[in-house]
């Protein structure tokens, strides 16, 4: 049973149209969060979440917009998808405190944009 | 700030050889140290974490990493590989205290296995 599990798992999208990748998770983890993996640049985080409700800029939030409704459901919001945004995007959770942060991750979702 | 290098972004090696696959970090002081590795087609999974205390953890499938402080190396190892072992490596860091939690991330490690 995966407990963390993102939607779509592939989308091909036009340059300047809208992009909503899902996530949700059934960790009970406060934490969740959206990295963005290409080739040559590993994993680099857009936006993340300690809370329902609220969100924090990562490394790379720029053309990117982050909603958290609940504590199981975190999307990733592309208003205007740009060619330099294909790339697989990755969803995780974690619970936070001492002797942890491990990321449990979802599947990817591959972005392509046209 | 923190960064997480892997020198080596593609490693070949035989079935049933040794490996080892090379992690540095840069951080002021310890910070909380992953392997995790990535299948075709999949998301990442943890292979083992270091906390604190013994600087030899073990982790799933035979994995080991041993935290060098006085290198800022976290280098991975396992004594005899797979063909199931080829995937792809990611070295992580993390602050241990501060809220954001999150993990910076190596640019990662090809391994391929050669039967």
């Amino acid at each position: 049973e995966a407990a963390v599990t993102q939607s779509p798992r592939s989308k091909v999208a036009v340059t300047g149209g809208k992009v909503t990748l899902s996530c949700h998770q059934t960790n009970n983890h406060d934490y969740m969060y959206w990295y963005r993996q290409d080739t040559g640049h590993g994993l680099r985080l857009i936006h993340y979440s300690y809370v329902a409700d609220s969100t924090e800029k990562g490394d790379i939030p720029d053309g990117y917009k982050a909603s958290r409704p609940s504590q199981e459901n975190f999307s990733l919001i592309l208003e205007l998808a740009s060619l330099s945004q294909t790339a697989v995007y990755f969803c995780a959770s974690s619970v936070q405190g001492a002797n942890t942060g491990q990321l449990y991750f979802g599947e990817g979702s591959k972005l392509t944009v046209l | 700030a923190q960064s997480v290098t892997q020198p080596d972004a593609r490693v070949t090696v035989s079935e049933g050889a040794s490996l080892q696959l090379r992690c540095k970090y840069s951080y002021s002081g310890t910070p909380y140290l992953f392997w995790y590795v990535q299948y075709p087609r999949q998301g990442l999974q943890l292979l083992l974490k270091y906390y604190s205390g013994d600087p030899v953890v073990q982790g799933v499938n035979g994995f080991e990493a041993e935290f060098i402080k006085s290198n800022s190396s976290f280098h991975l190892r396992k004594a005899s590989v797979h063909w199931s072992d080829s995937a792809v490596y990611f070295c992580a860091v993390r602050a241990p205290t501060g809220n954001t939690g999150k993990l910076i991330f190596g640019l990662g490690t090809t391994l391929q296995v050669q039967p």
